[in-house]
């Protein structure tokens, strides 16, 4: 069974960046039969896609046009994690972060396992 | 990017009774890649049903889902205290983004 166990900081100062780390058990960062996503929620924005990484024959990553410019998901083979560094934030970056596994194909989009969620507040 | 519409915002029923969610599309899209997924407080979303009607793994069966084009649909029979939550849609497929709608509240 996948657990995702996400640490990181849950206060950042606006214009700092917000860096969280997601720890994978029962699964492999690696696995060519999965796909790690970072997600977030808020009231204004609902649950919204942020970003992903996979390796397959290379490592690849993607992301949302709305965080494009300021986001990097990074995977850490030797310690079996994926990581989110969001810069330049500012208090519309308010939320809870998730980190998330998708699955392969046609099921890349369906979050089947959840991190607990890291409640990340903007603010001096 | 594909626009999902839930309906309704909040629904009020008591235990035993059966809830009837809706997820409304704003095109249609091929292989029938709509989603499910259940929020308690406090909690991440959990995933529920997939590929409009299949249940994901230790999900009963009072739960199913349905639906074709754009027009989807969630029903819980014989509600369980525990089935009071938020609920999700979410069309996914092969290729980012992936939007999700905005939640109905099954209350007591």
């Amino acid at each position: 069974q996948v657990q995702l166990q996400q640490s990181g900081p849950g206060l950042v100062k606006p214009s700092q960046t917000l860096s969280l780390t997601c720890s994978i058990s029962g699964d492999s960062v690696s696995s060519t039969n999965a796909i790690w996503n970072w997600l977030r929620q808020s009231p204004s924005r609902g649950l919204e896609w942020l970003g992903r990484t996979y390796h397959r024959s290379r490592w690849y990553d993607d992301y949302a046009v709305s965080v494009r410019s300021r986001m990097i998901v990074k995977p850490d083979t030797s310690k079996n994690q994926v990581s989110l560094q969001l810069s330049s934030v500012t208090p519309e970056d308010t939320a809870i972060y998730y980190c998330v596994r998708g699955g392969a194909g046609t099921a890349a989009g369906l979050f089947d396992s959840w991190g607990q969620g890291t409640l990340v507040t903007v603010s001096s | 990017e594909i626009v999902l519409t839930q309906s309704p915002g909040t629904l009020s029923l008591s235990p035993g009774e059966t809830a009837a969610l809706s997820c409304r599309a704003s095109q249609t899209f091929g292989g029938g890649y709509l989603a499910w997924y259940q929020q308690k407080p406090g909690q991440a979303p959990r995933l529920l049903i997939y590929a409009t009607s299949s249940r994901a793994t230790g999900i009963p069966d009072r739960f199913s889902g349905g639906g074709s084009g754009t027009a989807f649909t969630l029903t819980i029979n014989r509600l369980e205290p525990e089935d009071f939550a938020v609920y999700y849609c979410q069309h996914y497929d092969d290729s980012p983004p992936w939007t999700f709608g905005q939640g109905t509240k099954v209350e007591i």
